[in-house]
């Protein structure tokens, strides 16, 4: 079945720093990801939507300037969490859909930051 | 707008028995989709099971089924036999019909632990 990898798994950097999502779609082609934040115990809140070739449309609250999407070709879209912080230390999961509408999402297996 | 409620933060049930997830909505659209994700301690999200609005007809898929009640807009997942490995976290899911595909509205989850 269709296969969503996310990379890395979990990852811990110092307040300030820069850190890099990669969301890969390995066997089919990804018009469309998403990016979720998930905090403890909760459920998965949309931060934006990674369309290919144009830019991502975030949902209200989250800072796109701190929070960069590029969805650079059909099977790879990136999170970069610029400059974070203590409060960023989260964890993220990306999707993917290769098919019509109310095709099941595919899921990466996400990451778990922590920022010191 | 649409929402996703799941009235039932955590339940239990013994191994082998049967268990109901319930999960309500609310839209003013006539088509759209629901879904059924787990999330189990790897925190990888699997796909449960899929129904379309405008099938009457139930889904099921092996030992899960939902009951799916348009005019009342609810869509339990009933879980038969349950097996130890079906501990994780359920969450019921919406998805538009026409829009921007594959941008689900999670509920906050229910958390189900299967006990020996």
């Amino acid at each position: 079945g269709a296969v969503v990898s996310q990379h890395p798994s979990w990852v811990i950097c110092k307040s300030g720093t820069s850190v890099k999502i990669e969301c890969r779609s390995l066997d089919f082609q990804a018009t469309t990801m998403f990016w979720y934040r998930q905090f403890p115990k909760q459920s998965l809140m949309l931060m934006a939507t990674s369309n290919e070739g144009s830019k991502a449309t975030y949902e209200q609250g989250v800072e796109k300037d701190k929070f960069l999407i590029n969805h650079a070709s059909l099977t790879l879209s990136t999170l970069t969490v610029t400059s974070a912080h203590p409060e960023d230390s989260s964890f993220y999961i990306c999707s993917a859909t290769g098919g019509p509408g109310g095709s099941p999402l595919h899921f990466g297996n996400g990451t778990r930051l922590t920022v010191t | 707008a649409q929402t996703v409620t799941q009235s039932q933060p955590e339940m239990s049930v013994q191994e082998a028995e049967t268990v109901t997830l319930s999960c309500t909505y609310d839209t003013s659209e006539s088509n759209y989709y629901l879904f059924w994700y787990k999330q189990p301690p790897s925190r990888q999200m699997i796909l449960v099971i899929r129904q379309e609005a405008y099938k009457q007809q139930n889904a099921t898929e092996n030992r899960f089924s939902v009951n799916f009640q348009k005019a009342a807009k609810s869509f339990s997942l009933k879980i038969s036999d349950s097996q130890l490995g079906d501990t994780a976290m359920y969450f019921c899911a919406y998805e538009g019909y026409g829009g921007s595909q594959g941008n689900l509205i999670f509920g906050k989850g229910t958390k189900l632990s299967v006990k020996p």
